[in-house]
């Protein structure tokens, strides 16, 4: 089953608003979540990294005030496009990384559409 | 910089057939993993198969295998008996090893799309 679970699987907002996206691990605690941005026929690119309990840590190129990313807790990570735009839209997926042998496992993955 | 490279695009192979995925990487690290995801059209990332950098032995799981050459730095994937459900983008990734920094991050290769034909 599912070691990390994420949600929405779709979200449809309107130009101008703010969506959240949750990311939660399931039976196990995340230290490190990473938050990705795929575009359609390409590889999946890293938009930040997520500590809990501390700031998050951007790529180059992520505005950090458009997407918040907030890992309150060992288990949820959650990210907040503010102010979206239909540049926005995309599929969007998390992962978390699980302490033992750094494996890395993915959510479902979300799919945004701003309109 | 860590850099991952898969150069085919797309590969084919016939149902029951043996096909292999390339993948090369760049690092200074000598602790780190390296991972298959698989990618089919749901999009959902799948775990094929985890390789520690420290273990020579090549890692397998059922019909999926690596040919981990550390030297070289090549991590290919080797599919044996192909399945119809065996369709999907391949993502070749690398972490390294420590845990933390700002470098502690998954890097993946552009990704592979693999038609099985019936």
């Amino acid at each position: 089953g599912a070691v990390v679970s994420q949600h929405p699987s779709w979200v449809i907002c309107k130009s101008g608003t703010s969506v959240k996206i949750e990311c939660r691990s399931l039976d196990f605690q995340a230290t490190t979540m990473f938050w990705y941005r795929q575009f359609p026929k390409q590889s999946l690119m890293l938009m930040a990294t997520s500590n809990e309990g501390s700031k998050a840590t951007y790529e180059q190129g992520v505005e950090k005030d458009k997407f918040l990313i907030n890992h309150a807790s060992l288990t949820l990570s959650t990210l907040t496009v503010t102010s979206a735009h239909p540049e926005d839209s995309s599929f969007y997926i998390c992962s978390a990384a699980f302490v033992s042998g750094n494996t890395i496992y993915f959510g479902e993955g979300s799919w945004l559409t701003v309109v | 910089a860590q850099t991952v490279t898969q150069s085919q695009p797309e590969m084919s192979v016939q149902e029951a057939e043996t096909v292999t995925l390339s993948c090369t990487y760049d690092t200074s690290e000598s602790d780190y993993y390296l991972f298959w995801y698989k990618q089919p059209p749901s999009r959902q990332m799948i775990l094929v198969i985890r390789q520690e950098a420290y273990k020579q032995q090549n890692a397998t799981e059922n019909r999926f295998s690596v040919n981990f050459q550390k030297a070289a730095k090549s991590f290919s994937l080797k599919i044996s008996d192909s399945q119809l459900g065996d369709a999907a983008m391949y993502f070749c990734a690398y972490i390294k090893g420590r845990r933390g920094g700002s470098n502690y991050k998954l890097t993946f290769g552009k990704g592979t799309l693999l038609t099985v034909n019936p």
